[in-house]
């Protein structure tokens, strides 16, 4: 049984530029969250995608924005990038009321 | 405003030495749920326990065992007889009562030395 996969592992990316991370669910989830965890710190928020629709949302800018597809699998992009979106970004799944399932997070260096 | 502070930011103790991990939150919800997380190196953040606020019964799983007091806005997590294995940052965090919206605290970084 696949846990919750995210790719890439890493990503090296120039301050402007655009990223599109991707998550896998844990099979049978249909909830998806995403996380960002700066270094040393604990993650913040991002938001949460349930049937291909943006649910809740984090103190995060426009420029982070998302999409759910049918078969539950989720996309974070991020826009212009700034340096200060360096970061491991954490992806989760659920199912109902279910504790949330991380995956291993995607490492974005921005330079 | 919700907040999770966890005031250790490391701790070192040697193998088999019991250990407790603070955690206090703010949180003007009547209900809510708490959460501890484990995160290895790999990154992955690992489920290890979730109570809803109007259950204030202490939990122990084998070595690890967590005291919620609601009255004090604690909610902390003691590991008995520690193990190399259990070196890891851990996490707690709040939620609200049917959102699946965590706010997570600093993280304690736990080293058990052998």
């Amino acid at each position: 049984d696949a846990g919750v996969t995210q790719s890439p592992t890493h990503l090296i990316k120039t301050r402007g530029q655009q990223v599109t991370l991707r998550c896998s669910p844990k099979s049978g989830h249909d909830t998806v969250s995403w996380y960002q965890q700066a270094l040393g710190q604990g993650p913040q928020f991002i938001f949460q995608y349930y049937e291909e629709e943006e649910r809740q949302r984090g103190n995060f800018p426009d420029r982070f924005s998302g999409h759910q597809f049918p078969n539950y699998s989720s996309e974070l992009n991020v826009n212009a990038l700034l340096l200060g979106d360096s970061a491991l970004y954490l992806c989760a799944s659920t199912r109902g009321g279910s504790p949330l399932h991380f995956g291993n997070g995607t490492r974005l260096t921005v330079t | 405003a919700q907040k999770v502070t966890q005031a250790q930011t490391e701790i070192s103790v040697v193998e088999k030495e019991d250990v407790t991990l603070d955690c206090v939150y703010e949180t003007r919800d009547t209900t809510y749920y708490l959460f501890w997380y484990k995160q290895p190196p790999s990154g992955e953040l690992v489920f290890l326990i979730r109570r809803n606020s109007f259950d204030e019964q202490n939990e122990i799983s084998g070595r690890y065992s967590w005291n919620f007091q609601k009255s004090t806005s604690s909610f902390n997590f003691t590991i008995t007889a520690s193990q190399v294995v259990d070196s890891a940052v851990y996490f707690c965090a709040l939620s609200p009562w049917g959102a699946q919206k965590l706010v997570f605290g600093q993280g304690t970084r736990l080293t058990i030395n052998p």
